[in-house]
């Protein structure tokens, strides 16, 4: 079946521009994650959502980053007046959370450059 | 803070041996853990996950070894292949939360 898309798959990005990473979770999976994972480093959380809530935001680096999943499904990242130190690759998960089980599914990652 | 660790940073072997992966954590508290392989370009994609009532757990030429006592575990793949050339994550998964990765193992398998 269909996995986790992200799109764009790349994006540059003139310092101080705005930015919008999409992300369509599997179908029926309620969590749906947010990570930031720079370059030879491990994916670190940036936020959390159970169906359209926000539930754990304390991973958003400043208050540029912002996240939405307005109907429970697509969710949007968007950095605003983006900085050199936010290029990175910005990963989407998500998960059924069944059993107890923090199962996550991970999509292809947007690589973004900021120049 | 960061309490998941990779002992590691990279490892070579030859096509056909076995390959073991190590992961420290430093959370006892921690119940769930998954292990996860990423190739060059693409997100990370599950391998196999363990809870912590448990000391072993086989999948398809993967075993994973849990120790509490020592806070460690470990990643074995069998017969290791071409294919397996990636980097591997261990990350802490306690449910309901984010996952917290280490930095990551390259795994080199040269033929």
């Amino acid at each position: 079946g269909a996995g986790v898309s992200q799109s764009p798959r790349y994006k540059v990005a003139k310092r101080g521009q705005d930015v919008a990473l999409r992300c369509d979770p599997i179908s029926g999976h309620v969590s749906l994650f947010w990570y930031q994972q720079a370059l030879g480093q491990g994916p670190e959380f940036l936020t959390y959502f159970q169906n359209e809530a926000q539930l754990d935001k304390s991973g958003l680096p400043s208050d540029r980053f912002f996240a939405e999943r307005p109907e429970g499904s697509v969710s949007t990242l968007k950095i605003q007046r983006t900085q050199q130190e936010d290029s990175a690759v910005y990963l989407c998960a998500s998960s059924l959370m069944r059993q107890g089980k923090n199962e996550q599914y991970f999509g292809p990652g947007t690589r973004l450059t900021v120049t | 803070g960061e309490n998941v660790g990779l002992h590691l940073p990279t490892l070579s072997v030859q096509e056909g041996d076995n390959s073991i992966i190590n992961c420290a954590y430093s959370n006892s508290a921690s119940d769930y853990f998954i292990w996860y392989k990423q190739e060059s370009g693409k997100g990370p994609q599950f391998i196999i996950d363990i809870r912590s009532n448990m000391d072993k757990r086989q999948g398809q030429r993967v075993t994973v070894l849990l120790n509490k006592t020592v806070k460690h575990l470990s990643l074995q793949i069998a017969a290791t292949q071409p294919g397996d050339s990636a980097v591997y994550f261990c990350a802490d998964g306690q449910a309901g939360t984010a996952l917290i990765f280490g930095k990551g193992t390259t795994l080199s398998v040269s033929s």
